[in-house]
């Protein structure tokens, strides 16, 4: 496709429960980020890939959240036992060079009830 | 750590006037600058950014943004404000030294009305 694709656009998860988000990049771009949006605020960075290597994770809020991108292209974001502030929209966003701005997707919009 | 600050939280201006969103940002080191804007229910949009060169940045929709290195300020302008404009503006800085990820202000919703 044209953009950042993510996918579900929304989720709806019981407290306890797993949850795995997707993103799909745009095709060659490198770099790619995860971001967490709270409701009324800015994103806030979570993790970023160059190609499949996870060069930076000090976003991410606790164990529970792990991301992985195995072959450089899809990546997947995976919250484990959701709690309910994990309730965010979760962005991802891709770029073809890291020095610069970056193309963002609709985002997943987690609710954790 | 960097950060970046848009201390108002919502702008209202009349359709045709011009408009000033205000950001202003603390980085160590030379910063990359950009505007995003966001419309309901779909992700950030890409505006316009600062890297080096010419302070006056020019950038989509005929929004422009001036970079103020005395006062750290990149300020988001446009001449002749539009109803559809209507959105969440958000500032971001990254420093050119170090880092991959954008740090984002708290977002200014601007109201334009007709």
């Amino acid at each position: 496709g044209a953009g950042v694709s993510q996918s579900p656009r929304y989720k709806v998860a019981k407290r306890g429960q797993d949850v795995a988000l997707r993103c799909d990049p745009i095709s060659g771009h490198v770099s790619l980020f995860w971001y967490q949006q709270a409701l009324g605020q800015g994103p806030e960075f979570l993790t970023y890939f160059q190609n499949e290597a996870q060069l930076d994770k000090s976003g991410l809020p606790s164990d529970r959240f792990f991301a992985e991108r195995p072959e450089g292209s899809v990546s997947t974001l995976k919250i484990q036992r959701t709690q309910q502030e994990d309730s965010a929209v979760y962005l991802c966003a891709s770029s073809p060079d890291r020095a610069l701005g970056a193309f963002f997707g609709q985002g997943t919009r987690l609710t954790v009830v | 750590a960097q950060s970046v600050a848009q201390p108002e939280d919502q702008v209202n201006v009349a359709e045709g006037n011009p408009l000033t969103v205000k950001c202003t940002y603390s980085v160590s080191g030379n910063p990359y600058l950009f505007w995003y804007v966001q419309y309901p229910n779909r992700g950030l949009q890409f505006l316009l950014k600062y890297i080096t060169g010419d302070n006056l940045v020019k950038g989509s929709y005929g929004f422009e943004a001036e970079f103020n290195k005395s006062q750290t300020s990149f300020h988001l302008k446009k001449p002749s404000a539009l109803v559809s404009d209507s959105a969440l503006y958000f500032c971001a800085v990254r420093p050119n030294n170090a880092g991959n990820m954008l740090t984002f202000g708290g977002g200014t919703r601007l109201m334009v009305k007709p």
